[in-house]
């Protein structure tokens, strides 16, 4: 079975911070991306990455950067970390295509005070 | 550009009643493909269904079915004889055909089954 593992479950930051949140895969995917998931707004996009060092911005970028510098990996980078980016981040991938069923990792809950 | 609407924000039923999660859609492509996902409690998304848009077969597998209409946009889900278990929050998706091809889900809709 595919398994996509976020590196923390729980994260307590302080506002200003730089936070780093990683991802890992371990069949082979292509298409890797970022979520936040918020009461009442379902999940969000926040950036995709179709494959190594390529990314596009989903529906809410701002404030929010990634890195994917293997195929493997794929980091969200919150360069200063503020009170409306405390949320739960999910990470997912897929083969390839618009077709293909996502994997998720189990979220990590960021609170950032 | 594309949206999914579920407007049912929570639904609570006792066990062994049937219940039915709406799904409405909005896309201007004519190929497109349409999920539904399960987030049970421990909260890791898991993948029920995905139809594309030329197939309006709809689909049973066990207690579960679903109904897909595109003279309604609509891509619904249909729980019978609800357990405990089932209790979740669903989502319904959906995803460019051509292009990035993101994955665009829904607000959610979450069930509670009482037993």
């Amino acid at each position: 079975d595919v398994k996509v593992t976020q590196s923390s479950r729980y994260l307590v930051k302080r506002t200003g911070e730089k936070v780093f949140l990683e991802c890992v895969q371990d069949m082979d995917h292509e298409n890797m991306f970022w979520y936040r998931q918020d009461p009442g707004l379902g999940l969000r996009l926040i950036y995709f990455s179709y494959d190594v060092k390529m990314k596009e911005k989903g529906d809410i970028p701002e404030g929010y950067s990634v890195s994917r510098e293997k195929k493997e990996r794929f980091s969200l980078i919150l360069e200063s970390a503020s009170t409306n980016q405390t949320s739960m981040y999910l990470c997912a991938s897929r083969i390839t295509a618009g077709w293909e069923k996502l994997f998720f990792g189990s979220g990590t809950q960021l609170s950032v005070l | 550009a594309q949206k999914v609407t579920q407007a049912q924000t929570e639904i609570s039923v006792v066990e062994k009643e049937d219940v039915t999660l709406d799904c409405v859609y909005e896309t201007r492509d004519t190929t497109y493909y349409l999920f539904w996902y399960k987030q049970p409690p421990s909260g890791e998304l898991v993948f029920l269904i995905r139809r594309n848009s030329f197939d309006e077969q709809n689909e049973i597998s066990g207690r579960y079915s679903w109904n897909f209409q595109k003279s309604t946009s609509s891509f619904n889900f249909t729980i019978t004889a609800s357990q405990v278990v089932d209790s979740a929050v669903y989502f319904c998706a959906l995803s460019e055909a051509l292009g990035f091809q993101k994955l665009v889900f829904g607000t959610g809709t979450r069930l509670l089954v009482s037993p």
